[in-house]
């Protein structure tokens, strides 16, 4: 079974301020993605990273950055929220396996910008 | 750029039919993931298929890849209602891109 956590689960802001979603995966992968989902809808990429000190820009990427110190740690800081961020965000991570690159996801942070 | 549709996006249907969910690309990739997501959760692996004429079978669902038409199906077999959620394909290149999803359900 897949250990990947994200914290918060339920985040609810005021515009304007800025936070930070976590996620932590305890998998040893290479491997993490940050992606926004609206309920029910398609998953957007917005940052990746392929190991330590590596960061890649995603299609969703211009009001957000991230940084990959630690292999299981993968933070995605919002600078100033808007209430157009108001989503869920999926914290993904792969590796482990030899052939496939099959992604593990977390369960989510919901987050809701007044 | 890579695209990946699927469809149709929305399906419903009766328990004990069967149906297929399509899924193109529009690169050369040969590997190719089936996801399920359940109402407000997140998404599990289902299958990974990973060579032209690959297929794989699991309870009612079966997955085949042809990627020389560039298409995946996720054939349902007899659908049950514990087979209503949101499934999505998603083609590795480098970086994962997944389609749009279908969203099933499965009425008595």
């Amino acid at each position: 079974e897949a250990d990947i956590y994200q914290t918060p689960r339920y985040l609810v802001i005021g515009t304007g301020k800025k936070i930070t979603l976590e996620c932590s995966q305890t998998m040893g992968h290479d491997k993490m993605y940050w992606y926004q989902q609206d309920p029910g809808m398609e998953l957007h990429l917005i940052h990746y990273s392929y190991g330590v000190n590596s960061t890649e820009k995603g299609d969703l990427s211009s009001e957000s950055t991230v940084s990959r110190i630690r292999t299981e740690h993968f933070p995605l800081t919002l600078e100033s929220a808007r209430p157009s961020h108001t989503s869920q965000y999926l914290c993904a991570s792969s590796g482990g396996e030899v052939v496939a690159d099959t992604q593990y996801f977390g369960p989510g942070t919901r987050l809701t910008v007044l | 750029e890579l695209k990946v549709e699927q469809n149709p996006l929305f399906l419903s249907m009766q328990e004990g039919k069967n149906y297929t969910i399509y899924c193109n690309y529009s690169t050369t990739s040969d590997r190719l993931y089936w996801y399920r997501q359940d109402p407000g959760k997140s998404l599990e692996s289902l299958f990974v298929l990973l060579s032209n004429g690959a297929v794989k079978q699991e309870g009612r669902l079966m997955a085949s890849l042809d990627t020389k038409a560039r298409l995946s199906t996720l054939h349902i077999t007899a659908a049950v209602h514990d087979l209503s959620a949101t499934y999505f394909c998603a083609v590795d290149e480098g970086d994962m891109r997944f389609g749009a999803g279908t969203r099933l359900t499965v009425k008595p």
